[in-house]
């Protein structure tokens, strides 16, 4: 059983679509989160979900809203996506948001936008 | 805001010698974690190691170890009796202790090449 899954795996779309990312973990965790990885391969934090409130936003544009319809599920949603968008995105989870618990990482979805 | 630094874009090692991947951080603050993981070309990020900033003890797991100099803010990955199945991208990342949120912050990687 996949312990954080991630769909869909490749996403190509053109530029001024919307679309979503759902992410579900089996984990039994009360903390999810979202990373993006870069061109470059540089990961960074976007979000972080704890009990379904959110606890970190890190200076995201308003196009990326996350929802949390449940501890289990954390979707990623993208408006009028940029070229810019185009990056790998991790879903994350661990069983609360204190510093000693491990992060499990998704599988990462593949975002192109063209 | 804390860094983390990985000065080393590649490196490449010969199958079962042993390889160093260095990493610096930087920090005002005296508890947190430090953390290596492994992204084969798969793309799965793999825990590698743990260690905590108030154990002076090196954590070991393996074939990889740490040499962690908390003074000089060095977190430095060994990787003994290397293989091929090593060859990825390694990422050093630090986490605090001190904030609520549990958020990682990454260094720019290392890709590891093993060569048989």
């Amino acid at each position: 059983d996949t312990a954080v899954s991630q769909t869909p795996k490749y996403l190509v779309t053109q530029m001024g679509n919307d679309k979503s990312i759902k992410c579900e973990q089996n984990l039994g965790h009360d903390t999810m989160y979202w990373y993006k990885q870069d061109s470059k391969k540089f990961l960074k934090i976007m979000f972080s979900y704890n009990n379904k409130e959110l606890i970190i936003n890190e200076t995201v544009p308003n196009r990326f809203s996350p929802k949390s319809p449940d501890k289990a599920h954390l979707n990623l949603h993208i408006n009028s996506l940029e070229l810019g968008d185009s990056a790998v995105y991790f879903c994350a989870s661990s069983q609360d948001a204190l510093a000693g618990a491990l992060i499990y990482f998704g599988p990462g979805t593949r975002l192109t936008v063209l | 805001a804390q860094t983390v630094t990985q000065s080393q874009p590649e490196m490449s090692v010969q199958e079962a010698e042993t390889v160093t991947l260095s990493c610096t951080y930087d920090t005002s603050e005296s508890d947190y974690y430090l953390f290596w993981y492994k992204q084969p070309p798969s793309r799965q990020m793999i825990l590698v190691i743990r260690q905590e900033a108030y154990k002076q003890q090196n954590a070991t797991e393996n074939r990889f170890s740490v040499n962690f100099q908390k003074a000089a803010k060095s977190f430095s990955l060994k990787i003994s009796d290397s293989q091929l199945g090593d060859a990825a991208m390694y990422f050093c990342a630090y986490r605090s202790a001190m904030e609520y949120g549990n958020k990682l912050v990454f260094g720019a990687g290392t890709i590891l090449r093993v060569k048989s």
